[in-house]
């Protein structure tokens, strides 16, 4: 098992480009979630899906799009990059959305928008 | 709304030392808490979680204890290794939250020879 798989580890965007931070598991989770990480203020929950085909916002929306259209996959995608987006991202999983299960979190993708 | 306070880092300590990081949190209801350790270079990993009061959760000689009456989490563990430097997130899931998590700014542990 991969686990949970992130690309790019690294990419350097300039301002308004778009890109899709990619998030692969392998585990068959019903539960997926994209978090930033900025210093000074730990971890915060961008979007998460309970499963193929149903998304929801978290703490830190704006500015980012998901969709959920098979298990394995929850692409998150910037439309318009801004530079208050640089950050570092990162992808986790559970089995189900309640909270007893384990979050497996991916390695991360070091985001810089100029 | 949710918050989790942490303490501020880095900690500094000698192989050997005690170590305590101090959590506290602000929710409604009975939130479950975690700890997640960060590695350099890698993702979040869970270290320990409790789901009601007076739980205690332990693993790799960490432990903490969930105290409602003074909304703390503190992690501690008796004797640290090098091997134990890493930065540790204090989370919180709200009470029908589902698995999302609120995390404080994360401590910086340095374990030094």
């Amino acid at each position: 098992n991969a686990g949970v798989t992130q690309t790019p580890k690294f990419q350097v965007l300039k301002t308004g480009q778009s890109m899709t931070l990619q998030c692969a598991q392998d585990m068959n989770h019903e539960y997926m979630s994209w978090y930033r990480q900025d210093p000074g203020m730990g971890l915060r929950l961008i979007h998460y899906s309970v499963g193929a085909g149903i998304t929801d916002q978290g703490e830190v929306p704006n500015g980012y799009n998901v969709s959920r259209s098979t298990t394995e996959d929850f692409p998150l995608r910037l439309l318009s990059a801004a530079p208050s987006q640089t950050s570092v991202y990162f992808c986790a999983s559970s089995r189900t959305g309640t909270v007893d299960n384990e979050q497996f979190f991916g390695p991360g993708t070091r985001l810089t928008v100029l | 709304g949710n918050s989790v306070t942490q303490m501020e880092g880095p900690v500094t300590l000698s192989e050997e030392a005690f170590l305590t990081i101090n959590c506290t949190y602000t929710a409604t209801g009975y939130p479950s808490l975690f700890w997640y350790v960060q590695y350099p270079g890698e993702g979040l990993q869970l270290l320990l979680k409790a789901t009601k009061a007076d739980d205690k959760g332990s693993n790799k000689g960490f432990e903490a204890t969930y105290r409602k009456e003074t909304t703390s989490f503190h992690l501690e563990k008796g004797s640290v290794q090098v091997s134990d430097s890493a930065v540790y997130f204090c989370a919180l899931a709200r009470t029908g939250g589902g698995n999302k998590l609120t995390f404080g700014t994360g401590t910086q542990l340095k374990v030094e020879l």
